[in-house]
């Protein structure tokens, strides 16, 4: 069963604290993406990557680092930087320009 | 940067009638433009995308109309049924680069909510 696989579904933070999220893909794509998407904004670029050990800044990257150690894997870590964290988080990746999503994390801050 | 426009936010309409969604963008250089459709709680899912090449592509009741000189494309929703209810998004991007895939320019979304 080919796709992306987003894990945890909801994630909870701690003021001060990194977590991570996880983005497993098994459609053998090259380059990978993580989007944030809050209400009424659309889905707002973080960071991407179009190979293996090379990703670039999106349009919102402050407060967020990855890292691309393995083709199929693209996760994102939400540094305590991230003063408004709580979104949600959706990882991609695409062959061809086609982008095929997974189904997301949501992250709340406790 | 390219700037995506998408209008409107919310859209409302019977069931069995059309829907149009519209979106302009702003780089010339673009030549690819995917719609995505989001379920609640899920992820986006492409279901239609042009490229610059065509003016208009048709799949079953979805169709895509692009005016390069314009800078805009649409979504046209026909004989619309209650499972179409999501948040529809458009995006432009200039395809695919020596490097490999360009990144997507997204609009806003459009609510659409089809009325029984």
């Amino acid at each position: 069963d080919g796709g992306i696989t987003q894990s945890p579904k909801y994630l909870f933070r701690k003021e001060g604290q990194n977590v991570t999220l996880s983005c497993e893909q098994n459609l053998n794509h090259d380059a990978m993406y993580w989007y944030r998407q809050d209400p009424g904004q659309g889905l707002r670029l973080i960071y991407y990557s179009q190979i293996v050990n090379d990703f670039q800044k999106g349009d919102i990257a402050e407060g967020y680092s990855v890292s691309r150690e393995k083709k199929e894997s693209f996760p994102l870590t939400v540094t305590s930087a991230q003063k408004n964290p709580t979104a949600f988080y959706l990882c991609a990746s695409s062959v061809l320009n086609i982008q095929y999503f997974g189904a997301g994390t949501r992250l709340s801050v406790l | 940067g390219e700037n995506v426009e998408q209008h409107p936010s919310t859209l409302s309409v019977q069931e069995g009638d059309s829907a149009v969604i519209k979106c302009t963008y702003s780089d010339s250089a673009s030549n690819y433009f995917p719609w995505y459709k989001q379920e609640l709680g899920k992820g986006p899912q492409l279901i239609i995308d042009i490229r610059s090449n065509v003016g208009e592509k048709k799949d079953q009741r979805i169709a895509v109309t692009l005016n390069k000189t314009a800078k805009h494309f649409s979504l046209h929703i026909t004989e619309t049924q209650p499972e179409d209810s999501a948040v529809y998004f458009c995006a432009a991007s200039k395809g695919v680069s020596n490097f490999g895939n360009e990144k997507l320019t997204f609009g806003t979304g459009t609510r659409l909510t089809i009325i029984p």
